[in-house]
């Protein structure tokens, strides 16, 4: 069966720190991935997506980036974190025209 | 640009109710429609997905249902149960790279 590992679970971060969150699948392969962000009050936001290896798409311009150095590994990073970085994190996985499935999320708090 | 809209925003019933949740898209083009729940500080877990071909969905005490041509899906919960409070979220799937884009929610509180 399929799975999505996501850590860590909680973050605390000071402002201008680097961040790297990763994500794993298991039992599929070649699946689309993506990250999304959470703001308290508001909705989910598609922050990158891709569909292979090394192929990434960025939905909205930000302090953020992502990689996807395996088939199954999408990684966040940011250099600097800001305030305005604060959320909760979340990655996915699909295969087009089934249903997403999301991991557990990250909390992250920059102070 | 696509726009998927919830309402109500919030909702509480007592225990036993059945209950409607609304969710509207402004672009009919859709690949299909997915709808979530999520527990406060948890990640979201998949209810239905339902395909533009097809009318509605069901799974035990939920069924969804898809009407593309006017943008709208209901969520309906059948004698709602107090574990049944959470945040119900609408998603719907679509373009070219097949994002999928989300409603803001309708957080269900359900009363013993």
């Amino acid at each position: 069966s399929q799975t999505i590992h996501q850590w860590p679970a909680t973050l605390v971060q000071p402002v201008g720190s680097p961040l790297s969150l990763e994500c794993t699948v298991e039992g599929t392969s070649n699946p689309n991935l993506y990250w999304y962000r959470q703001a308290a009050g508001r909705g989910l936001q598609l922050l990158f997506y891709s569909v292979g290896i090394g192929q990434i798409s960025s939905e909205v311009p930000q302090n953020l980036s992502a990689s996807r150095p395996q088939d199954r590994q999408f990684i966040l990073s940011s250099k600097k974190l800001l305030l305005s970085d604060s959320g909760f994190y979340l990655c996915a996985w699909s295969v087009l025209g089934t249903s997403y499935t999301f991991g557990s999320g990250t909390r992250l708090t920059v102070v | 640009k696509q726009e998927v809209t919830q309402i109500p925003a919030a909702l509480s019933v007592p225990e036993g109710e059945n209950l409607v949740l609304n969710c509207s898209f402004t672009d009919s083009a859709i690949y299909n429609l997915q709808w979530f729940r999520q527990d406060p500080g948890k990640g979201l877990t998949s209810l239905l997905l339902i395909q533009s071909s097809q009318r509605e969905q069901t799974s035990g005490r939920l069924n969804a249902s898809l009407d593309k041509s006017s943008g709208r899906s209901t969520l309906y919960i059948a004698a709602s149960q107090p574990g049944d409070s959470a945040t119900y979220l609408c998603a719907v799937l679509g373009g070219s790279q097949g994002n999928l884009i989300f409603g803001k929610g309708t957080k269900l509180s359900v009363k013993p």
